[in-house]
């Protein structure tokens, strides 16, 4: 079965610290992963995509790892801020035979920054 | 902003009752996907359109219905209404049906009484 799982479920850091949200992954055929950004009562923004090839991707304070063998993914935040406050989300995709990209989520990781 | 529009942000409905709920796709995206995002959950697929066909289909009823204009703009159907209905739904445009990227809506919150 199809599967992401994300942890840990809810993280409370402080202002400027450092954190690693983790994603383990059970998807088969593997096409790409995706971190999103959810904010509360929004839809999700992409932050990185990587594909099985890449092992590491950033996009400003943001960076992913991939671990294909494994199907293990990090997503770290560095010298977080408030508006960093959100859910993180693990995406992997799927190619569906019949011509479609199945996108399966995680749960997320709730992210609490305080001042 | 993604340029992904979903209306309306908020319903109310009773069970039994029928919801419609519309999207528009980001210009020049011919994909559009619908998701149900159960609370402090993440999102569930539940079917895709491309180029006005449906393209895919998640684990949801048949009474999930939807369709996509020429404009590519889509609307999501749900008869009967149930109490375990009540979400986030979120739609997504894509440029394609392949691995680009999905921009997602701010979503509609409905809720079944």
């Amino acid at each position: 079965k199809n599967q992401v799982e994300q942890s840990p479920q809810s993280l409370i850091i402080l202002e400027g610290k450092n954190c690693t949200l983790q994603c383990n992954y059970t998807v088969s055929p593997f096409s790409n992963l995706r971190w999103y950004k959810q904010d509360t009562g929004r839809g999700p923004v992409s932050l990185t995509i990587m594909t099985f090839s890449e092992n590491t991707k950033s996009n400003g304070r943001y960076t992913a790892t991939l671990d294909a063998d494994t199907k293990q993914s990090s997503l770290h935040i560095t010298a977080s801020q408030l508006s960093d406050s959100a859910s993180y989300i693990c995406v992997v995709s799927s190619w569906v035979s019949g011509g479609y990209n199945k996108l399966i989520f995680g749960a997320g990781t709730r992210l609490a920054v305080h001042p | 902003e993604t340029g992904v529009t979903q209306s309306p942000t908020h319903l109310i409905k009773t069970r039994g009752q029928q919801v419609t709920l519309r999207c528009s796709s980001q210009s020049g995206h011919n994909t559009v996907s619908w998701y149900q995002q159960a609370l402090g959950q993440g999102p569930q697929f539940i079917f895709q359109y491309y180029r006005e066909e449906e393209n895919g289909r998640g684990n949801f009823p048949p009474r999930f219905s939807g369709l996509q204009f020429p404009n590519y703009s889509s609307e999501l159907n749900v008869n009967a209404l149930e109490l375990d209905d009540s979400a986030l739904y979120l739609c997504a445009s894509a440029r394609g049906r392949g691995q680009e990227t999905q921009y997602f809506g701010p979503g509609t919150r409905l809720l079944v009484l």
